[in-house]
């Protein structure tokens, strides 16, 4: 089984700061997901990736395959962004390991 | 597109009983999961399928079914409800190798089992 561990479990920051939310696993992987789950609401998927970088408007992803290491990079954080970021891995294709996911709140 | 559909979207039941908690799909993905979370813990893979007529056990099956009769539907049937299983529940689908967000999920169904 894939162990998967994010860091930090919480997070405050104020509007505007860049934010980084890390994820390490403890095998190799065919992918790996970053998710948003707001507070009461469903699950979105933001990433999928299994090497180098991504992004998508103010979100940023990134995979370092040697060190088993991805990071969620945020710029210029807004209030809306305030949710739970999950990271998942998956190396088989058919389910994903998740996280426990970190608390993102940021303040105006 | 409807996505990933699940109902209810919150039931309470007593101990005992018995529930079947829907979920449909529209995007013809052949991978198709269903998890519970519970709080301060990651999400946990109950049953997963990956094509009509095929199923298999995640890390937490005890004390459910699933059933995969077309690409579209993954039912999730709770036989004799336990405390146990109070959870949200959320079911999932991909379409493995394709795209860049891997995994639709469902909004979730949030049980109560009293």
């Amino acid at each position: 089984k894939n162990e998967v561990e994010q860091s930090p479990q919480n997070l405050t920051a104020q509007e505007g700061e860049f934010i980084t939310i890390n994820c390490s696993y403890s095998v190799g992987i065919s992918a790996l997901h970053w998710l948003q789950q707001h507070p009461g609401g469903g699950i979105v998927s933001l990433f999928m990736l299994s090497s180098g970088k991504k992004k998508h408007g103010r979100l940023i992803a990134t995979i370092n395959i040697q060190e088993k290491h991805s990071s969620l990079h945020i710029t210029a954080s807004h209030p809306r962004d305030s949710a739970v970021y999950i990271c998942a891995a998956t190396n088989s294709g058919y389910a994903l390991n998740f996280g426990k996911g970190t608390s993102l709140l940021v303040t105006p | 597109n409807a996505g990933v559909t699940q109902t209810p979207k919150f039931r309470i039941l007593k101990i005992g009983q018995s529930m079947t908690l829907q979920c449909t799909q529209d995007m013809n993905h052949n991978y198709m999961y269903w998890y519970r979370q519970d709080p301060g813990m990651g999400l946990k893979l109950i049953y997963y399928s990956v094509g009509a007529g095929i199923t298999d056990k995640g890390e937490v099956p005890n004390g459910y079914n699933v059933s995969r009769s077309t690409t579209e539907d993954f039912p999730l049937r709770l036989e004799l409800a336990a405390p146990s299983q109070t959870s949200v529940y959320f079911c999932a689908s991909g379409l493995q190798g394709q795209g860049n967000y891997g995994y639709t999920f469902g909004s979730g169904t949030r049980l109560t089992v009293v």
